[in-house]
């Protein structure tokens, strides 16, 4: 099946470093969601992509949909402590509303 | 802000025994998606909802799962005889479309004992 890999696997950063991670996929994807999740609790959104080419940032949060569309970047800028966690990218399936998640990038920031 | 909602926030069962994990949508969402995570690992689709049937569903969402939405506001997962390996915690989420930004609850944690 269709897989979203996601690089690096894990992470660790000096307080204030800017971070960039990314997500690759083999097959062409129409939307590109970036989340955030702490232990124990649901997936947060951070931004969402919909069109090849597109930069959008939310904060420190830039992410970028890749024109080939078949990866996404997301970077963090002047990270913190609270930027700690694990970011998964995500997007439906081409022609279908079945969404995969990346394997995911753990981060973990050094004060 | 809107958000969704689940409960329990924690479920444990006996191998064999039905559970029913519970979701409230946002209000305006017309799709709504049950997903499983089991410890340490990435977030799998289970199932997505629209318009009161099943559009979607994984090779995971086999004859012992189902969903349901009783009223016009609760949305339901229901596994008829629980094993081991259901133990993970499942969140469910909604969106306004089917292809845009879906929202995630805070998860039930299912623990088959």
């Amino acid at each position: 099946g269709q897989q979203l890999n996601q690089s690096p696997q894990s992470m660790f950063i000096q307080e204030g470093e800017d971070v960039s991670m990314n997500c690759t996929s083999s097959s062409i994807f129409n939307t590109w969601l970036w989340y955030k999740q702490d232990p124990g609790e649901g997936p947060v959104l951070l931004i969402a992509l919909y069109k090849a080419g597109e930069l959008t940032s939310n904060g420190r949060l830039t992410a970028q949909f890749g024109i080939t569309r078949k990866d996404s970047f997301l970077n963090i800028s002047a990270s913190i402590p609270s930027d700690v966690g694990i970011y998964f990218c995500a997007g439906p399936t081409s022609g279908t509303y079945k969404y995969i998640f990346g394997t995911g990038t753990r981060l973990k920031v050094l004060a | 802000e809107p958000e969704v909602t689940q409960t329990p926030s924690h479920q444990v069962t006996q191998m064999g025994q039905e559970v029913i994990l519970r979701c409230v949508p946002i209000s305006n969402h017309l799709y709504f998606y049950w997903y499983r995570q089991i410890l340490g690992q990435k977030v799998e689709f289970l199932v997505s909802f629209y318009n009161n049937e099943i559009s979607e569903k994984s090779e995971i969402f086999d004859d012992q799962f189902s969903v349901e939405r009783p009223d016009g506001s609760n949305f339901t997962l229901k596994i008829r005889s629980t094993k081991l390996e259901d133990s993970a915690m499942y969140f469910c989420a909604s969106s306004v479309q089917g292809w845009n930004e879906q929202f995630f609850g805070p998860g039930t944690r299912l623990t088959v004992l």
